[in-house]
């Protein structure tokens, strides 16, 4: 149980494109998603909180017009990097929490990653 | 300085060997502590959750915390090959959401 998918797993974009990614509870409700972002060989930075239905909440330096986070449902949240440019290469990591089971879990559980990389 | 110091290793261990890793922080709001394995190219899977001081034991994985000393182990028996990967430590405060990550040690177990 607690599984966290992410999609795509890998992708390829050119400079100047925008980006989608998705995170999904597979077997519980995410009433809340993080998500991360993480350089070769260095830890998580997360990036932003999201409850379902409300805005996200993004931690300083990471701009909001850039990085577009909806949750607009329990098992789904979607990170929209826009105008990607080189620096934003990178592995993208969501994780969720939320009623496990039918209990509240205040564990996170983590998706896969998502490594994007612009051209 | 950072809010949590991990030390990245590599931390090269015969295979069987103890592997004993840990994190020291300086915030002591940190209630929370948690441990990840993270293998390459692929997302954190949590290994161990504790709240506040003592030691909590899961198979062969030992969690140790000293809230008064900001020092946290992880402790792996009977390391198999299987065991190389990443090893993260997170805290997290009482209040709030967010997790607060070590850099990650570099785990190997050579057969």
């Amino acid at each position: 149980g607690a599984v966290v998918s992410q999609h795509p797993s890998r992708v390829i974009c050119k400079s100047g494109t925008s980006v989608k990614i998705e995170c999904r509870s597979l077997d519980f409700q995410a009433t809340t998603m993080f998500w991360y972002r993480q350089f070769p060989k260095q830890s998580l930075m997360l990036m932003a909180t999201s409850n379902e239905g409300s805005k996200a909440t993004y931690e300083q330096g990471v701009e909001k017009d850039k990085f577009l986070i909806n949750h607009a449902s329990l098992t789904l949240s979607t990170l929209t990097v826009t105008s990607a440019h080189p620096e934003d290469s990178s592995f993208y990591i969501c994780s969720a929490r939320g009623r496990v089971f039918g209990t509240i879990n205040y564990e996170q559980y983590f998706g896969p990653g998502t490594r994007l990389t612009v051209t | 300085q950072k809010e949590v110091e991990q030390d990245p290793g590599p931390l090269s261990v015969p295979e069987g060997a103890i592997v004993s890793l840990n994190c020291t922080y300086s915030n002591s709001a940190f209630q929370y502590f948690m441990w990840y394995r993270q293998y390459s190219r692929k997302g954190p899977e949590l290994l161990m959750y504790t709240y506040s001081s003592g030691n909590k034991e899961d198979g062969r994985f030992t969690a140790q915390v000293d809230k008064s000393s900001k020092y946290i182990s992880l402790f792996i028996r009977d390391s198999q090959p299987s065991d190389s990967a990443t090893y993260l430590c997170a805290m997290k405060a009482a209040a709030g959401n967010k997790l607060t990550f070590g850099g990650g040690t570099r785990v190997l177990v050579k057969p």
